[in-house]
């Protein structure tokens, strides 16, 4: 079967810096993709891996080793609003999406 | 750019009501949408998928019969959830992309329909 696995909570500090994991099995890989999504809303797009390593954006880097069927979001110089579910969701061989069930991600002052 | 529309942004039905909810792609031809539903503090559970011009493909569990969906244009997918009951009340979101190059993979989401069936 096809497995998104990532944390359900993690809480931070504003100011600090959080790395949320998603690890996956999937019938083949075409990609992955991490989303936010604030409450109520539809998610937004962050970034997409599809080669090993690290893509920086800004405050977000997102990395991926395709060997160990892993990943991981960086958020540096967490802010408030940085508060959401972080979802990853991976590409498969037909190239539809498999979601993960989101992380929500706590900010605190 | 890729910006998708969705219409009505929340809607409150009577239940054994039908209720019709469409998505656009403004600014883009979306060969491929996708029809999502998400109940509270849950993740996005795919319903369909549709190809302009074919019909939809529904994943298991998903009546056919109850959520019609047509793909009519390249800019525009409907879906209908009839005779609605209670136990349909959810966050409904399409998403759109295009065919092409690597990241047109990269689906555009909608800002979703939240039905309250009553």
């Amino acid at each position: 079967g096809q497995n998104i696995d990532q944390p359900t909570e993690m809480t931070a500090t504003e100011g600090a810096i959080v790395q949320i994991n998603c690890t996956y099995q999937t019938s083949g890989f075409n990609g992955l993709f991490w989303y936010q999504q604030h409450a109520g809303e539809a998610p937004t797009f962050l970034s997409y891996n599809v080669l090993d390593g690290l893509e920086e954006k800004g405050r977000f880097s997102s990395f991926l080793s395709r060997s160990k069927g892993y990943s991981y979001l960086l958020l540096k110089e967490l802010q408030m609003k940085d508060s959401a579910s972080y979802l990853c969701a991976v590409m498969d061989s037909n190239y539809q999406l498999i979601w993960g069930a989101g992380t929500k991600l706590i900010i605190k002052p | 750019g890729a910006v998708v529309s969705q219409h009505p942004s929340w809607v409150i039905c009577k239940s054994g009501t039908s209720v019709k909810i469409e998505c656009r792609s403004l600014d883009f031809q979306a060969t491929t949408m996708f029809w999502y539903r998400q109940f509270p503090k849950q993740s996005l559970m795919l319903m369909a998928t549709s190809n302009e011009g074919s019909k939809a493909t529904y994943e298991q569990g998903v009546e056919k019969d109850k959520f019609l969906i047509n793909h009519a244009s390249l800019t525009l997918s409907t879906l209908t959830v009839t005779s609605a009951h209670p136990e349909d009340s959810s966050f409904y979101i399409c998403s759109a992309r295009t065919s092409g190059d690597r990241f047109s993979y990269e689906q555009y989401f909608g800002p979703g329909t939240r039905l309250t069936v009553t």
